[in-house]
């Protein structure tokens, strides 16, 4: 089936490093969408990204989707000690697949930052 | 004002017990779904209902069984309850079939002893 596969599985970084996530999958994604848990919360939407190429900017976060709609990087500047977490990609089949209609989630990037 | 809220939040139960999770949510969605979180945070898809009718029903063991009496309650029981069912149960919902935003409940912690 299809899969996605997020790395890495863990990162730890001192505050003020910057820190990436990536995200691949093993066909076209008609989108890809991104969602943080807090421990011991539950996943919020963060932003979804739909065309070739699209970069979009929130604050410090920075997410790209590949040009062939297979990858996805979600890139933090400068982390703080609110940014730990764990980053899910969540990926959408396009039409035609046998999956379509079913977010396929990431395993999730577990982060943690020392003060 | 909570948009999609589980009942109850915390679960511990024997093996063998059978068990609900019921779910709410407020947004005026037509798709609701059940995940599972395992210890190691995998989120995986087990149902999907879209205005009462289910969508999506992965290979979940026939002891899970949803039941959506109005498109705004997806509820789960689980029948002869295992010690491998012991995870975290995340409802939650979207406008439509996964395209939009999905919006978790806070999640209901089951613990089988």
């Amino acid at each position: 089936g299809q899969q996605v596969m997020q790395i890495p599985q863990y990162q730890h970084v001192q505050e003020g490093e910057d820190f990436t996530t990536y995200c691949n999958s093993s066909t076209t994604l008609s989108n890809i969408q991104w969602y943080k848990q807090r421990p011991g919360g539950h996943p919020v939407f963060l932003i979804q990204l739909v065309k070739s190429g699209e970069v979009k900017k929130q604050k410090r976060l920075t997410f790209q989707f590949g040009e062939a709609k297979k990858n996805s990087s979600l890139h933090i500047t400068a982390t703080q000690t609110t940014d730990v977490g764990t980053y899910f990609c969540a990926g959408l089949l396009n039409a035609g697949g046998t999956s379509y209609g079913k977010l396929t989630f990431g395993q999730g990037t577990i982060l943690t930052v020392h003060p | 004002d909570t948009a999609v809220s589980q009942t109850p939040k915390y679960l511990v139960t024997q093996m063998g017990n059978d068990k609900s999770i019921k779910c709410e949510q407020n947004l005026g969605h037509d798709t609701m779904y059940w995940y599972k979180q395992d210890s190691k945070k995998f989120l995986k898809i087990m149902f999907s209902y879209n205005n009462k009718e289910l969508i999506i029903n992965e290979t979940v063991p026939n002891r899970f069984s949803p039941k959506s009496p109005d498109k705004a309650h997806l509820n789960l029981h689980i029948n002869s309850l295992e010690l491998g069912d012991s995870a975290v149960y995340f409802c939650a919902s979207s406008q439509d079939t996964s395209t939009d935003t999905q919006y978790f409940g806070p999640g209901t912690r089951l613990t089988v002893l």
